[in-house]
């Protein structure tokens, strides 16, 4: 089975720092991946998404994530972070073959003005 | 946003009686998903489906029961509510590639005692 791991479970940063969020997967084959950000009280909204080509891909909000095959890594990154970032990040994996997404437990991202 | 309406958004009921919860599209997708999010946990799969009357069971399906008799329904049946069913419950559609995203409904609250 595939699974997920977002080793960062808390970070807290002052604005204008920059942001990475850790996130490796288990899976074999082909994969598809996503980051989705959830602001307090709200559902999950998708950022960006990575399933062929350029490795680094670039999403809404001035945010990046660089997928490294060789590390089964897809982190997540923002130059320079604001106060309106602060939410719950959520790398998901989906393999080429089945139905099902596979969700990381989340990173909370706290961001001081 | 997607069409997604998840009905009711807060609920609260008592060990032993059955709840249904509802997540209604109206994108005429293929896939619907029913999650629950708890702290530390992330967003856990309890079931999903691929088409009407067609589910599969996610990986904490325990408990819980589903059925979709038309496309743009998704009902989530707890047949005797325990209180560890405490939990906020996400529906998400997707659609047939496997390269798509999820978007998510806004979630039902629901409160067990």
């Amino acid at each position: 089975a595939q699974s997920v791991s977002q080793h960062n479970h808390h970070v807290i940063l002052s604005e204008a720092a920059s942001l990475e969020l850790g996130c490796n997967y288990s899976y074999g084959g082909t994969v598809n991946l996503f980051w989705y950000v959830q602001y307090p009280g709200q559902h999950l909204q998708l950022l960006l998404k990575y399933f062929s080509g350029d490795p680094l891909v670039k999403g809404i909000k001035g945010f990046e994530a660089e997928f490294i095959k060789s590390k089964f890594s897809f982190n997540l990154r923002k130059p320079s972070v604001q106060w309106s970032d602060t939410a719950e990040y959520f790398c998901a994996v989906k393999g080429d073959t089945g139905n099902q997404f596979y969700f990381g437990t989340g990173t909370s991202l706290t961001v001081i003005p | 946003d997607a069409g997604i309406t998840q009905s009711p958004r807060h609920k609260v009921t008592e060990t032993g009686t059955p709840v249904t919860l509802r997540c209604h599209q109206t994108e005429n997708h293929r896939y619907m998903y029913w999650y629950r999010q708890d702290p530390g946990h992330g967003l856990r799969l309890i079931h999903y489906s691929y088409g009407v009357k067609d589910t599969d069971k996610g990986e904490v399906s325990d408990g819980y029961s589903v059925s979709r008799s038309k496309t743009e329904d998704f009902l989530l049946t707890l047949e005797s509510a325990t209180s560890s069913q405490t939990s906020v419950y996400f529906c998400a559609i997707s659609e047939r590639q496997t390269n798509q995203p999820q978007h998510f409904g806004d979630g039902t609250r629901l409160s067990i005692l």
